[in-house]
């Protein structure tokens, strides 16, 4: 079946645009993450969905970050007034239900989103 | 907070030798551990898991034992193929509802003919 995915696979843009990142998880998966990857390092958290709510956003760095999934399947990174310091690899993962009606412990990755920022 | 640390790299070897990568975390509570490979131009893909103290998990001929004594999560393999040349991620969970994960830096593994 089709995996997670993700779109564009590439975003240049300039110091201070806004830029919007989208996921598109496995079919059925309720339990929605992003994560960034700077050169590197290993991925960071930024923000979990469970459904449509954003239950977990403890990793979002600052006030310029926003996510969305309105429908409880896709979802929007939203970055505004892009810094340099924002260029990463922004990767969505999916997982779906365990029996105790939290996310099971596996979780699957998509392709990521490359953001250069010049 | 929860955090992963795994050896520097790179690794480099030849087809058909021992591999170990090492892998410690801090963590409260009962975290589970995970690898995660990335292989050149292919998104991450979870390895092996362990999800409590003396678990082993393995997979395609990589294993891992979690041990809590040590708070370690190595992985291992008898005899590497050029094929398993990647980048390897250690990674945490912690069990709270979130789930989310923590990982390692990532070390790179390069195997030669």
């Amino acid at each position: 079946g089709a995996g997670v995915s993700q779109t564009p696979s590439n975003k240049v843009t300039e110091k201070g645009k806004y830029v919007e990142l989208r996921c598109d998880p496995i079919s059925g998966h309720t339990a929605l993450y992003w994560y960034r990857q700077s050169l590197g390092q290993g991925p960071e958290f930024l923000i979990y969905f469970q459904g449509t709510g954003a239950a977990d956003d403890s990793g979002l760095p600052n006030d310029r970050f926003f996510a969305v999934r309105p429908e409880g399947s896709v979802s929007t990174l939203k970055i505004q007034r892009t810094e340099r310091g924002d260029s990463a690899v922004y990767l969505c993962a999916s997982s779906s239900l365990g029996l105790a009606g939290g996310p099971r412990n596996e979780q699957f990755f998509g392709p990521g989103t490359r953001l250069t920022v010049l | 907070g929860n955090s992963v640390t795994q050896m520097e790299g790179p690794v480099t070897l030849s087809e058909e030798a021992f591999l170990t990568i090492n892998c410690t975390y801090t963590a409260t509570g009962y975290p589970s551990l995970f690898w995660y490979v990335q292989y050149p131009g292919e998104g991450l893909q979870l390895l092996l898991k362990a999800t409590k103290a003396d678990d082993k998990g393995s997979n395609k001929g990589f294993e891992a034992t979690y041990r809590k004594e040590t708070t370690s999560f190595h992985l291992e393999k008898g005899s590497v193929q050029v094929s398993d040349s990647a980048v390897y991620f250690c990674a945490l969970s912690d069990n709270t509802a979130a789930r989310k994960l923590t990982f390692g830096k990532g070390i790179t593994l390069s195997v030669r003919p």
